[in-house]
């Protein structure tokens, strides 16, 4: 029973560069939430997904940023044109269905240099 | 909007010590109730959670929690603490679509 996945667990990139973490839920999990993590800010929301569609992205910046869930394969956050600012830990979580409980990867850590 | 406060952000306690981290919440409906903790350098895991039924709600590791409606309330608690309980706790709250977390407790267990 795998949990739910994340890759890379570590990722650098240098400013201006792209960002993709990805997040695979864990069997039987359609739902899918994506977090971001400061020190001392605890868990932002940023976006829930279910397959192949984005129900809330309310958390999510405006620019640079975007999120998937395709029908196949792993849920994806993207992030175009890294600034410093977007260090942070990134956390998945997964649910098979609205309103249950949801279970977290490891987590990305992002460093932008 | 749903919203969660976590009243205390760094706890301190010696072992054996009984802890309580409050929690309250902002939302007009029905709600489902989490706890997690974050061991340094690792993922949430979920100590409990509430969904209905008996408002006292047992999870994992001697923690409980209770929820308190009327207080918009769901504190966790555990009687005696250990070393091994050193870690960040997360409250956590999903009235509709999303799961809102609170900033966290950061709890310090001197042996």
């Amino acid at each position: 029973n795998a949990g739910v996945m994340q890759n890379p667990r570590h990722l650098v990139r240098r400013r201006g560069q792209e960002a993709r973490l990805r997040c695979s839920p864990m069997k039987g999990h359609s739902h899918v939430y994506w977090y971001r993590q400061l020190p001392e800010e605890g868990l932002k929301f940023m976006v829930y997904l279910q397959k192949e569609n984005i129900i809330d992205e309310s958390g999510m910046p405006k620019e640079r940023f975007s999120a998937e869930f395709p029908k196949e394969g792993p849920s994806i956050l993207r992030i175009q044109q890294v600034v410093r600012g977007d260090s942070a830990a990134y956390f998945c979580a997964s649910s098979r269905d609205v309103g249950e409980t949801p279970y977290f990867g490891p987590g990305t850590r992002l460093l932008v240099l | 909007a749903q919203s969660v406060s976590q009243h205390n952000h760094h706890v301190i306690l010696s072992e054996a010590a009984s802890l309580e981290l409050g929690c309250n919440y902002s939302y007009g409906g029905t709600v489902n109730l989490f706890w997690y903790v974050q061991y340094p350098g690792q993922h949430l895991q979920l100590l409990l959670k509430y969904f209905s039924g008996d408002p006292l709600v047992k999870g994992i590791k001697g923690f409980e929690a209770e929820f308190i409606k009327s207080k918009f309330s769901f504190n966790l608690r555990k009687p005696s603490v250990q070393w091994s309980d050193t870690a960040e706790y997360f409250c956590a709250v999903n009235g509709g679509d999303k799961i809102i977390f609170g900033k966290g407790t950061r709890l310090h267990i001197l042996p």
